[in-house]
């Protein structure tokens, strides 16, 4: 499954499916980004971040794609659990910010059985 | 890893009271703390960013005689929320980095206030 954060922000795909979670973000400027998880009453959780000199970032079962180019930036779930069922955040940090995070909107992600 | 310990969980108060939040670096130092705030079903929104030892930048549109900050330590920043009325309910979490251009944000578990 596959959203697009601002305009889907749900996305429902079954158990053991792969989850594509888009953000478009808005600062040119940004050098940094981050995606956080985030389950309901909870504080954001790191999950994987990464620069912007590199393009591709893969940690344990979770890949960051970066397109600079539009602005763009995805998440990749590979075999989707239950346990990943939450509200997804990127965040980026813009050069020269005082390292503020500046978060998308979030995606709510549900595994279906 | 690093934590950040943020306490209490949840509050309920009075219409015209205070309420304090506390925000705790239990394994580094915090050189800078930041405090969010998040309606249901909606992203973080910055309210202020505290350096140690100095006055907190306030976010636009933050009332800053409201929302009291204090960061007097490497470890602990707080949150006063003064004259609290029913609007200022929701969630409010902070996050911490420590120095050395670490990137590493961590952020507290968050405080539900209901204000009554």
């Amino acid at each position: 499954g596959e959203s697009v954060g601002l305009h889907l922000p749900t996305l429902s795909v079954q158990e053991g499916d792969n989850s594509i979670i888009n953000c478009a973000y808005s600062n040119s400027a940004s050098d940094y980004f981050i995606w956080y998880k985030q389950e309901s009453g909870k504080g954001p959780q790191f999950i994987i971040d990464i620069r912007s000199n590199m393009d591709k970032r893969q940690g344990q079962r979770v890949t960051v794609l970066l397109n600079k180019t539009v602005k763009h930036l995805s998440l990749q779930i590979a075999a989707t659990q239950p346990g990943d069922s939450a509200v997804y955040f990127c965040a980026e940090i813009p050069s020269g910010s005082a390292r503020q995070l500046t978060f998308g909107s979030g995606t709510q992600l549900t595994v279906l059985p | 890893g690093a934590v950040v310990s943020q306490h209490p969980s949840r509050v309920i108060c009075k219409s015209g009271t205070s309420v304090k939040i506390e925000c705790r670096s239990l394994d580094f130092q915090a050189t800078t703390m930041f405090w969010y705030r998040q309606f249901p079903k909606k992203s973080l929104m910055l309210m202020a960013t505290s350096n140690e030892g100095s006055k907190a930048t306030y976010e636009q549109g933050v009332e800053k005689d409201k929302f009291l900050i204090n960061h007097a330590s490497l470890t602990l920043s707080t949150l006063t929320v003064t004259s609290a009325h029913p609007e200022d309910s929701s969630f409010y979490i902070c996050s911490a980095i420590g120095a050395g251009g670490n990137y590493g944000y961590t952020f507290g578990s968050g405080t539900r206030l209901t204000v009554v």
